[in-house]
């Protein structure tokens, strides 16, 4: 059965330092979406691409998270510098371009100390 | 302003029992509304989801049931098992032109089934 793959599933990092996530989606899944969630609450989403372009970024803190999906298949996102506040689980999810049903990867749980 | 809100927060029930999660929507553009189960250190999984045109769907031993007027949906888990215990999440989202737009997500609830 196709999966979501992100890596890596666990980082730890300093506040200030720089850190990257990376999600490779369902073969054929045009739409990739990279969530936030805090322990205990649902996941929120950050960014939304359709192929290479991003859809939906509102909820994107700019000044210090970006994201990417150059070739349309796989994503980065990335936070620049982190703060102690984003430590969370970031999840990354694809569907098909006029589908339903969102697929989500295991996720990478961050830590900032 | 939480667009999904999800009740109770924790459900214990008894192996066997049929716990009922409920949510409610207010955004009247919402027309597709997913469940999540999530264990800890996990992703979410897709369980069953359902659209306003029905009331109720049952996939297995999970229902949802579906009020558009009230704007509330439940999810039933039939003959719970311990193996059941997790984190439930309800969602919704709409749809823009022909496809489906972000999803929205309630704050969880957390079960456990004992044995």
């Amino acid at each position: 059965e196709a999966e979501v793959a992100q890596s890596p599933r666990y980082k730890i990092t300093e506040k200030s330092q720089a850190v990257a996530f990376w999600c490779d989606p369902i073969s054929g899944h045009a739409t990739l979406y990279w969530y936030r969630q805090i322990l205990g609450q649902g996941p929120e989403l950050l960014v939304q691409f359709q192929d290479e372009s991003v859809v939906d970024d509102s909820q994107l803190p700019k000044d210090r998270f970006s994201a990417e999906r150059l070739k349309g298949v796989d994503s980065t996102l990335k936070i620049q510098p982190a703060e102690l506040g984003d430590s969370a689980m970031y999840l990354c999810a694809s569907s098909t371009d006029r589908a339903n049903e969102q697929y989500f990867g295991p996720g990478t749980r961050l830590t900032v100390t | 302003q939480q667009q999904v809100k999800q009740s109770p927060q924790s459900l214990i029930v008894q192996k066997g029992g049929i716990p009922i999660i409920n949510c409610a929507y207010e955004n009247t553009a919402f027309d597709y509304f997913p469940w999540y189960q999530q264990f800890p250190g996990k992703g979410p999984a897709l369980l069953i989801a359902i659209r306003p045109d029905v009331s109720e769907k049952k996939e297995g031993r999970f229902t949802i049931s579906f009020n558009k007027s009230a704007k509330q949906f439940s999810l039933h888990i039939m003959d719970s098992q311990p193996g059941d215990s997790a984190t439930y999440f309800c969602a919704a989202s709409k749809n823009y032109g022909g496809s489906q737009g972000n999803l929205i997500f309630g704050k969880g609830t957390k079960l456990s089934v004992k044995p």
